[in-house]
């Protein structure tokens, strides 16, 4: 059974500080990561996807992963009250997606 | 670039009836999954179609059956609907067989709401 874990939250942090969401995953031989954000009623959006070992920035929003580890991570700097929403975590593995649960955010003005 | 269209984006069905959506992928995309998405559940995978055959299931009653036709648009059936089938609904498209890592990513349509009275 693959398995993505994230905790669930809610995480909460001021606006302009840095959010921290964090996933593990279970299947080793995972190659592809990515993080998608969900607004309330909206359907998940890709923000983030990373492959190989280390950080990769886009913008605001950072991805590390560690494969050794089996942990993915996704850091918002400057975080704004438009991030609040879940942020829901996936692994590809062969042709199915696995989904973490989803850490739900708010930033609070 | 159109992305992925479901359709319709609302329904309302009575229990025992059945229904179907439909999710039209992005160009070129040959992979389409289905997640069906309660509060409390989260994202529960449905099924994932390739070429006109499905290659994975999850773990759902026969009630809930889909297919996928030549042009890669896929369509879901829910048959003898139930009040615990009231749910978003969710499309997603991957371009298939991945040649490199961003290859496998994932694009979801808007969704169908659909609520069971």
């Amino acid at each position: 059974q693959k398995e993505v874990e994230q905790n669930s939250g809610p995480l909460s942090v001021p606006e302009g500080a840095i959010a921290s969401l964090n996933c593990t995953y279970s299947d080793r031989g995972s190659q592809s990561f990515f993080w998608y954000r969900q607004y309330s009623g909206k359907s998940p959006e890709l923000i983030m996807s990373i492959y190989s070992n280390g950080d990769k920035e886009d913008g605001r929003f950072t991805a590390q992963l560690n494969k050794a580890s089996q942990y993915v991570s996704l850091l918002i700097r400057d975080s704004q009250p438009s991030d609040s929403a879940t942020y829901l975590c996936a692994v590809n593995g062969g042709n199915q997606f696995y989904f973490g649960t989803g850490t739900s955010l708010t930033v609070i003005p | 670039k159109a992305g992925v269209t479901q359709t319709p984006r609302y329904l309302i069905k009575t229990r025992g009836q059945q229904v179907t959506l439909s999710c039209s992928p992005i160009s070129g995309h040959r992979s389409v999954s289905w997640y069906q998405q309660t509060p409390g559940q989260g994202l529960q995978f449905l099924f994932e179609y390739f070429s006109e055959t499905q290659r994975n299931k999850g773990n759902f009653p026969g009630r809930f059956s889909g297919r996928q036709f030549s042009n890669s648009r896929s369509e879901m059936n829910v048959s003898t609907l139930e009040l615990g089938d009231s749910a978003l609904y969710l499309c997603a498209s991957s371009l298939w067989p991945p040649m490199g890592g961003a290859d496998t990513e994932a694009f979801f349509g808007q969704g169908t709401r659909l609520t069971v009275v």
